[in-house]
């Protein structure tokens, strides 16, 4: 079935450092691609989409491109702040389905 | 502004009471959606409704009910309580099946 993967955490930086969360995934078709921020004690906030190769989503600074030839969409953002610290969810809806969620990605920004 | 409601925020119950989950969103969406959140396993799918009067098991159904009472309404049951659903619950919606959703805050649930 339709799964996605995503780096293990914790991810802990400076702030000012460069952002890399890996996500890859696995589903028949041509899926919709997503991640979703949530910071502590909060639901799920979407933070970027894309819906097909290509594609970029990109919000508050943050970026991922819908690589269909590497089944990925990584994260990446050039300068975190410490306001960033959240745990990240890659996730995918394809063919009709629920969306389906990687385990998260902690991050944890210092100043 | 409010977007999807869910009740109660907390709740703690005993092993083997019974309990109802509370959803509700405004955004005339069709599709609702319950995930458990544990940690190192990410979302986990419950139940979702694809529309009002259709329901469907997800990843993780056993244990639990679920009813779609109107479009924007979507009610999940614990009949039995147990310790393994210990958990924090989001309930949230979408225009479709394969969009982007919309969470609610959360309820964090334990069962001692």
């Amino acid at each position: 079935g339709d799964s996605v993967t995503q780096m293990e955490g914790p991810v802990t930086l400076s702030e000012e450092a460069f952002l890399t969360i890996n996500c890859t995934y696995t589903a028949t078709g041509y899926p919709s691609l997503f991640w979703y921020v949530q910071y502590p004690g909060e639901g799920l906030q979407l933070l970027l989409k894309a819906t097909k190769a290509d594609d970029k989503g990109s919000n508050k600074g943050f970026e991922a491109t819908y690589r269909k030839e590497t089944t990925s969409f990584h994260l990446e953002k050039g300068s975190v702040q410490v306001s960033d610290s959240a745990v990240y969810f890659c996730a995918l809806s394809s063919g009709g389905t629920a969306l389906i969620f990687g385990k998260g990605t902690t991050l944890s920004v210092s100043s | 502004n409010a977007g999807v409601t869910q009740t109660p925020k907390f709740q703690v119950l005993k092993t083997g009471q019974s309990m109802t989950l509370q959803c509700a969103q405004d955004m005339n969406h069709n599709s609702m959606y319950w995930y458990r959140q544990d940690p190192g396993m990410g979302l986990r799918l419950i139940y979702y409704s694809a529309s009002e009067g259709t329901t469907d098991k997800g990843e993780v159904p056993n244990g639990y009910n679920v009813s779609r009472l109107n479009k924007r309404e979507f009610s999940l049951r614990l009949e039995s309580a147990a310790p393994s659903q210990t958990s924090v619950y989001f309930c949230a919606s979408s225009e479709d099946r394969d969009t982007e959703a919309f969470f609610g805050q959360g309820t964090r649930l334990t069962v001692v």
